[in-house]
């Protein structure tokens, strides 16, 4: 079955530092990979995904993620934090084959210090 | 383009009671999900539509939830008898039409979602 890891539920960076979330993925064969993000009281919002086509992808508000399909993650970076990201980032997975369900991790808070 | 929109926003019941939520998708979303989110965790599906056939309800707990989306638009999902564990904010989704292939990687679009407190 699919599963999502998200290594740390809690994350604290500087404003300006460089923002690491990880998410690996366990599925034979590669999934459809997201990124969503959750501000207090709304719903999820799409950061970015990869569907297949290029390993490096880049998604809203400056941050981008990278396929290794050798890890099987897809780790969510941005150069520079700003005080505008601290929120929960959920990494999620739909299968390429079989169910169309879709998993997501359980959530890292992202906590950016002045 | 109108979200995905959801009401109520805030829920308070007494365990034992009945409790309906409403979620209009964004039109022409063929594509419908309910999902529970416990506080903490990630969101878990509930079921899933397409049109208004159920893809996915494995994960529903039939003998205390429903949900139906007549005419393949809007949908209610109800819970009878609540339980204090059925605390979670509820959130509608939507996306345009699954199918194989490229569909699996369409993007979803979230609600507010419903925060159900169960006393």
């Amino acid at each position: 079955a699919q599963s999502v890891t998200q290594l740390g539920s809690h994350v604290s960076v500087s404003e300006g530092a460089l923002v690491l979330l990880r998410c690996n993925y366990s599925s034979s064969v590669p999934p459809y990979l997201f990124w969503y993000v959750q501000y207090p009281n709304q719903g999820l919002q799409l950061l970015l995904k990869y569907t297949s086509a290029a390993t490096l992808v880049k998604g809203i508000n400056g941050f981008e993620a990278e396929f290794k399909k050798s890890e099987t993650s897809f780790h969510l970076t941005k150069p520079s934090a700003h005080m505008s990201d601290a929120a929960e980032y959920f990494c999620a997975v739909t299968p390429n084959t079989g169910g169309f369900k879709t998993i997501f991790g359980a959530g890292t808070r992202l906590f950016v210090k002045a | 383009e109108a979200g995905v929109a959801q009401s109520p926003r805030y829920k308070i019941i007494e365990k034992r009671q009945s409790v309906a939520f409403w979620c209009n998708p964004i039109s022409g979303h063929a594509t419908l999900y309910w999902y529970q989110q416990i506080l903490g965790q990630g969101p878990k599906l509930l079921i899933q539509f397409q049109n208004n056939g159920v893809v996915d309800d494995s994960q529903l707990p039939k003998d205390r939830f429903s949900a139906e989306r007549l005419k393949g638009v809007d949908s209610t999902l109800k819970i009878q008898p609540a339980k204090l564990e059925d605390s979670a904010v509820y959130l509608c989704a939507s996306s345009l039409i699954l199918a194989s292939g490229v569909g699996r990687g369409n993007e979803q679009f979230f609600g507010p979602g419903t925060r159900l407190t169960v006393l």
